[in-house]
């Protein structure tokens, strides 16, 4: 079975500061895609940011940043200037034929 | 926009009772799932669909069942309700293969007693 690990099960920062999630990920294909999905207290679900296992470009947006280090299997979240608004559960995921995700991180951006 | 959305938002259900979840999209979206999540864990998922009329299992898919009769819509079964089955569940679309973002909706909490 493929497995997503987020081995930070909780972090804090302080506001405007720079946070980086972890998360690694087993697979055997070459081609697939990742996952940052943010999780506020209202649990909607809301896609940070996504990644081509083929592009060897990290993918940005905004404030949102990853590191992804194919050979190593590894994909994390870089969050610059924190805001109070970050504060939420973030999930890896991997998709393959379906979507699986870590057990997530809690972060908490504090004033 | 209504894109995914889930019916009912909240049940209390007795042990040994059934009852269906409904979802519904309307983004003409091929790929539907049905995912659960436990307190402080990541989503699990137990059955999906690739298209109307398919159904496939997922990481946890018994004790559930599932019907795709019409594109835009997805139901959850639970036939015999058990207490392990109290979670929130979440529904979800995306267009097509792997690549493609997956849409989800605002969730349907269950709690069985």
């Amino acid at each position: 079975a493929q497995t997503v690990t987020q081995s930070q099960p909780e972090m804090s920062v302080q506001e405007a500061e720079t946070v980086t999630l972890s998360c690694t990920y087993d697979t055997s294909e070459n081609n697939y895609y990742l996952f940052w999905y943010k999780q506020p207290p209202s649990r909607q679900m809301i896609l940070v940011i996504r990644q081509e296992a083929y592009k060897q470009q990290n993918a940005t947006e905004n404030r949102f940043s990853v590191n992804f280090q194919k050979a190593a299997k590894s994909f994390s979240l870089k969050i610059s200037d924190s805001q109070l608004g970050d504060t939420a559960m973030y999930f890896c995921a991997k998709a393959g034929n379906m979507l699986t995700f870590g057990g997530g991180t809690r972060l908490m951006v504090k004033p | 926009n209504a894109g995914v959305t889930q019916t009912p938002k909240f049940r209390v259900l007795k042990t040994g009772q059934s009852m269906t979840l409904l979802c519904a999209q309307d983004m003409n979206h091929e790929y539907m799932y049905w995912y659960r999540q436990d307190p402080g864990m990541g989503l699990r998922l137990i059955h999906y669909s690739v298209g109307e009329g398919t159904t496939a299992k997922g990481e946890v898919p018994d004790g559930y069942n599932v019907s795709r009769l019409k594109k835009q819509n997805f139901l959850l079964g639970l036939e015999s309700a058990a207490p392990s089955q109290t979670s929130v569940y979440f529904c979800a679309s995306s267009p097509g293969h792997s690549g493609n973002t997956i849409y989800f909706g605002e969730g349907s909490w269950l709690t069985v007693v």
